[in-house]
């Protein structure tokens, strides 16, 4: 399995929601990464699990909370979101990049299109 | 503070000719490059990498050339197809993945 799975696909909002995403890889990986993507714009680092721990936090406002329940889920809880918090959501994994000697690809999900109304 | 750039936001190129897109970076502990390629409300696919210690990775089509000393890279796409229409995202490896700007390839028919 190659994959990183991402549900759901399209997810419409208001905001005064509260709304999950989810992702799911089962390639061993022991980091995982949500992403912020916006129409021709590079991805946007949100947050980074590494051995389900949180390594990293770009400081993303509070109303996205992660939660990485086990090696294989992430989760991005949204709450109280603005209209400009529409974006497509990626997931992505790899193998952690402290100590790690080989060659390392950042392994996307096919995203999740959020729109906030 | 972008440590990987794309100075080209678009690149046009006839079908059947050679593709090049140029990526940049500052952080010399760089060590590891990869070269995604992005359709509209997809996520990024990977395409191929190159490890510092190399100057040229190949795969099929395409070639990723690594130049250290003036922290450049390239992704040569020969020969270009239509299908090959998207947008290309440069990446580095330090301790996150840093990604450049993106260049939108249109190939023409």
């Amino acid at each position: 399995d190659t994959e990183v799975t991402q549900t759901p696909k399209h997810l419409v909002m208001g905001m005064t929601n509260k709304k999950s995403l989810k992702c799911e890889q089962h390639m061993g990986h022991r980091a995982m990464y949500w992403y912020k993507q916006k129409a021709k714009k590079p991805p946007e680092l949100m947050f980074v699990y590494s051995y389900e721990k949180l390594s990293i936090n770009e400081s993303v406002p509070s109303r996205f909370s992660p939660e990485c329940p086990n090696s294989s889920l992430l989760n991005l809880h949204l709450h109280a979101l603005q209209p400009e918090d529409s974006a497509l959501y990626l997931c992505a994994s790899s193998q952690p990049l402290a100590g790690w000697s080989g060659a390392n690809v950042l392994t996307f999900g096919a995203g999740s299109r959020l729109t906030v109304l | 503070d972008q440590q990987v750039k794309q100075n080209s936001p678009s690149l046009s190129v006839q079908e059947g000719r050679i593709s090049i897109l140029n990526c940049d970076y500052t952080n010399s502990m760089f060590d590891y490059f990869l070269w995604y390629k992005k359709y509209p409300a997809e996520g990024p696919t990977f395409l191929i990498s190159i490890s510092s210690i190399k100057d040229k990775n190949e795969d099929g089509r395409f070639t990723v050339f690594l130049n250290k000393s003036a922290k450049h890279l390239s992704l040569h796409i020969v020969p270009s197809q239509p299908g090959d229409s998207a947008v290309y995202f440069c990446a580095a490896s330090g301790n996150q993945f840093y990604f450049g700007t993106g260049t939108s390839l249109t190939v023409i028919p």
